[in-house]
């Protein structure tokens, strides 16, 4: 069971705004440990979208952004494209649970 | 460019222990530090456990009393044992390299191996 909660979906049409909520709890992102976001395009491995609450690998446009506060964080998509459908996934560090890394419960993103 | 391939059997009986390797090309796997994850059928993701490059473990609590996570510099691949397999570890499972930046507080993941289904049969 997930310690980091997202909404199960959200959806926009092309070139809107899209935002996805990661909460967790004092333990995980509110003891200041990073968050980072992937992204898993159908029948396709995770990949690394955001690093760090809030830094772009190369190579991911700069519609993709994260942001951290207190013991949530969210990812912002702007202008929304048909390639952004995807499952998107929040991780970080729980000290509460012997120090193990955790995974959001993950969103669906649907373009409409 | 480091390139990550999970393998082992695709079928696994029920209490029988599912083993599976993850073999790194393009870097060496003694630099770096490595995880297992899985994903059961239209579920989440759920991080099984570690290896660090200085051979440090540390294993997810649900799954602490069933897993070994080993390396093999010699051969530049970590494995992944799990025992007494039951149909809830039926899962993709992807190996993923640890990603850390200047200023982290914590590892993220990537690159990902493609993953390897594995299913327990009963």
């Amino acid at each position: 069971q997930s310690v980091l909660t997202q909404p199960p979906s959200v959806s926009g049409a092309p070139g809107q705004r899209v935002t996805i909520s990661c909460t967790g709890s004092s333990s995980n992102i509110g003891a200041g440990y990073d968050v980072y976001w992937f992204q898993q395009l159908p029948g396709t491995a995770p990949k690394l979208l955001i690093y760090g609450n809030s830094n772009r690998p190369s190579g991911v446009p700069d519609r993709f952004s994260g942001s951290k506060s207190g013991t949530s964080a969210s990812l912002a998509i702007s202008g929304l494209q048909a390639e952004d459908e995807a499952d998107y996934y929040c991780q970080s560090y729980d000290s509460s649970l012997s120090g193990s890394y955790v995974f959001g419960t993950g969103t669906s993103v649907t373009v409409l | 460019q480091v390139h990550l391939q999970e393998s082992g059997p695709g079928l696994v009986k029920a209490s029988e222990t599912l083993s599976l390797t993850c073999a790194v090309s393009g870097g060496s796997i003694s630099t770096y530090s490595w995880s297992w994850i899985r994903q059961p059928p239209g579920k989440g993701l759920e991080w099984i456990g570690y290896i660090y490059w200085s051979g440090s473990i540390n294993y997810n609590p649900s799954l602490k009393s069933r897993v070994t996570i080993s390396k093999d510099t010699s051969k530049n691949h970590c494995s992944l044992k799990l025992s007494s397999v039951t149909a809830a570890d039926t899962a993709v499972y992807y190996c993923a390299r640890h990603f850390q930046y200047d200023s982290g507080v914590i590892d993220g993941f990537d690159p990902w191996g493609q993953g390897t289904l594995v299913i327990v049969s009963s």
